[in-house]
């Protein structure tokens, strides 16, 4: 079956450094890869998609790189802010009518100021 | 846009009771709503997947007959908690999808389940 594993452990950071977060997926072929931030005790928040023919998306401070060989993708935050400290998610689909999302076990990140 | 909402956001219930949950797209007119549970510290499980106007798909090891969906318009879902049990309890989140928007669900805010 399908497995998506992002970094275990929380990530702790310095202010104003950039944040690197990982998605390693097994026995799946996504057509799109999306990274969502989740806050506690609220719903997800959709930041970024990437498709598969894409190599690298960027939005403000964030960039999703997928790398279909490696099935891997990375999420980087740049200039990270204490505000920034969330649980980020991936999640996969392959698109199609109904396009089920395949979730990722989250990476808690912590942003010290 | 593309806001989905949740009502309600936490509720209490006796064992053996039921409880209904909704799911509203704001601005936008959902052909499919999912629904997912997640536990303390656990990522989203997808529960099940409604279009509107047909019956739910449920996710292997989700008992249909227990979590009761219902998609009646494109902007409205509900999930019904049938005799709830302690070990119901969870955070239940919804989230919509309309093609026209693109491949990206937008979520609701989660409702938390406490049965008692």
């Amino acid at each position: 079956s399908q497995k998506i594993e992002q970094n275990s452990e929380a990530l702790n950071i310095q202010e104003g450094k950039t944040a690197t977060l990982t998605c390693n997926y097994t026995n799946y072929s996504p057509a799109y890869l999306q990274w969502y931030r989740q806050d506690p005790g609220r719903g997800p928040v959709f930041l970024l998609l990437i498709r598969e023919n894409e190599k690298e998306k960027r939005k403000e401070r964030l960039k999703v790189t997928f790398d279909t060989t490696l099935k891997q993708s990375l999420f980087h935050i740049t200039a990270s802010q204490p505000a920034d400290s969330a649980t980020y998610l991936c999640a996969l689909s392959r698109g199609g009518a109904t396009n089920k999302l395949i979730f990722g076990t989250g990476t808690l990140l912590a942003v010290q100021p | 846009g593309a806001v989905v909402s949740q009502h309600p956001s936490w509720v209490i219930c006796k064992s053996g009771t039921s409880v209904k949950i909704e799911c509203r797209s704001l601005d936008f007119q959902a052909t499919t709503m999912f629904w997912y549970r997640q536990f303390p510290k656990q990522s989203l499980m997808l529960m099940a997947t409604s279009n509107e106007g047909s019956k739910a798909t449920y996710e292997q090891g989700v008992e249909k007959d227990k979590f009761l969906i219902n998609h009646a318009s494109l902007t409205l879902s509900t999930l019904t908690v049938t005799s709830a049990h302690p070990e119901d309890s969870s955070f239940y989140i919804c989230s919509a999808r309309e093609p026209e928007l693109g491949e990206t669900q937008y979520f609701g805010p989660g409702t938390r389940l406490l049965v008692l």
